[in-house]
């Protein structure tokens, strides 16, 4: 089993819908969770980063996360042509020096 | 906050010759580096951690003589490809870690595409 599940997509919605990326892990053991977005031909921006159960949020961006499931979602409203990116997950435990990442969602908000 | 540059952006080359990636962390100082390549529409493959003032940690599968780095800064890490062929023809990503182990996320560079003809 993979220490982390991300479906690749594609994934395209029109302008001004809701998103919803999510990524499942099975290790207890990770306790902080970020969200990053990709251009093609550039490197992962960091969007959010948590550390505990519940919501986060960042203008359109929410993130989400419910621990005792092993779950987590980013939400992105109002969405954008310029929303369309690859999103990629990732999860790190304390005291480790790796981050795992998710294979990546790729977006289309179609205008 | 927490930028980091990678220089260059995109680089060719032919087979046999060497080349040399920068990461900078510009705004904090990095212990810990990591150096990543990722495949067309694939995720970040780990190659190596870049440590400050000591030899860096590589991934099983990955060639230390091969893909050699060098951390002597704090906010200094480079990655040299020696002797480089058609198959090291890849996108290389570096990160820096802002904080502490545990309790701060990864900044990436912009990413360095390498061509070798």
């Amino acid at each position: 089993q993979k220490e982390v599940e991300q479906d690749p997509g594609p994934l395209s919605v029109p302008e001004g819908a809701i998103v919803s990326l999510n990524c499942t892990y099975s290790n207890s053991a990770f306790q902080y969770f970020m969200w990053y977005r990709q251009y093609s031909r550039k490197g992962p921006e960091l969007l959010m980063y948590t550390y505990s159960s519940g919501n986060k949020e960042d203008g359109r961006f929410t993130a989400q996360v419910d621990k005792s499931s092993k779950y987590i979602s980013l939400f992105i409203r109002d969405s954008q042509p310029s929303d369309s990116a690859t999103y990629l997950c990732a999860l790190h435990s304390s005291g480790t020096y790796k981050y795992i990442f998710g294979t990546g969602t790729r977006l289309k908000v179609l205008a | 906050g927490a930028v980091v540059s990678q220089h260059p952006s995109w680089v060719i080359c032919k087979s046999g010759t060497s080349v040399k990636i920068e990461c900078r962390s510009l705004d904090f100082q990095a212990t810990t580096m990591f150096w990543y390549r990722q495949f067309p529409k694939q995720s970040l493959m780990l190659m190596a951690t870049s440590n400050e003032g000591s030899k860096a940690t590589y991934e099983q599968g990955v060639e230390k003589d091969k893909f050699l780095i060098n951390h002597a800064s704090l906010t200094l890490s480079t990655l040299t490809v020696t002797s480089a062929h058609p198959e090291d023809s890849s996108f290389y990503i570096c990160s820096a870690r802002s904080g502490e182990v545990g309790n701060s996320p990864l900044h990436f560079g912009n990413g360095t595409r390498l061509t070798v003809t």
